[in-house]
């Protein structure tokens, strides 16, 4: 069993649609990264969370430390949302990734 | 624009050779990550730096090697290069040594013929 799994692998939406991406860990963590990885390639960090809740715009991530569980929420989705979402848990200095999770958002 | 630059972009080589890839973090970022990420394998944590000084070690072969320049700059040195190990290569950096956030690089495409 992997260290970081995600929830589900692939998911479509129709635009305007809310988005939850699940992310379950079984290590101790000192923190954990949503990545947004668009189809060109590049790499952004979304958020970085220790605790509770973080709200950036449409995009809202939460943990519970004790499930050992996060999840990222997409409101009113919208086809530029389309991207491989990745969580990535950092027990001390290294980091574990979830193998990702496509999201393609119709108009 | 993350501020964090990788060069080259893509790099084509044979197996059996040796390539190196250059990272400049951030201006002001002291910690730099390499990371690998395969078709097969996924994203993967290689090796991080924190001023000059490795930090921590991933998943980083023995045939692969890294540092930090005075200036904050790094390289990762990959060499006897093996068709497996095509791949994106990305650098990324952050303010500090461990549960800051990361700003990535473009990456480089490394393909191994």
């Amino acid at each position: 069993k992997n260290e970081v799994e995600q929830s589900p692998q692939n998911l479509t939406a129709q635009e305007g649609e809310f988005i939850t991406i699940n992310c379950s860990y079984s290590v101790g963590i000192s923190a954990l990264h949503w990545l947004q990885q668009h189809p060109g390639g590049g790499i952004v960090s979304l958020f970085m969370l220790s605790s509770g809740k973080k709200k950036h715009g449409r995009l809202i991530a939460t943990i519970n430390i004790q499930e050992k569980h996060s999840s990222l929420h997409i409101t009113a989705s919208h086809p530029r949302d389309s991207a491989v979402y990745i969580c990535a848990v950092s027990p001390s200095y290294k980091y574990i990734f979830g193998t990702g999770t496509r999201l393609k958002v119709l108009a | 624009d993350s501020g964090v630059t990788q060069t080259p972009k893509h790099l084509i080589t044979a197996t059996g050779q040796r390539v190196t890839l250059r990272c400049s973090p951030r201006s002001g970022d002291l910690s730099v990550y390499w990371y690998q990420q395969s078709l097969d394998q996924g994203l993967q944590f290689l090796i991080q730096y924190y001023n000059g000084e490795e930090r921590a070690k991933g998943n980083i072969l023995e045939r692969f090697s890294a540092q930090q320049f005075p200036d904050l700059h790094s390289e990762l040195n990959l060499s006897s290069l093996e068709l497996g190990d095509s791949a994106l290569y990305f650098c990324a950096s952050s303010v500090g040594p461990s549960s800051y956030e990361q700003y990535f690089g473009p990456g480089t495409r490394l393909t191994v013929t």
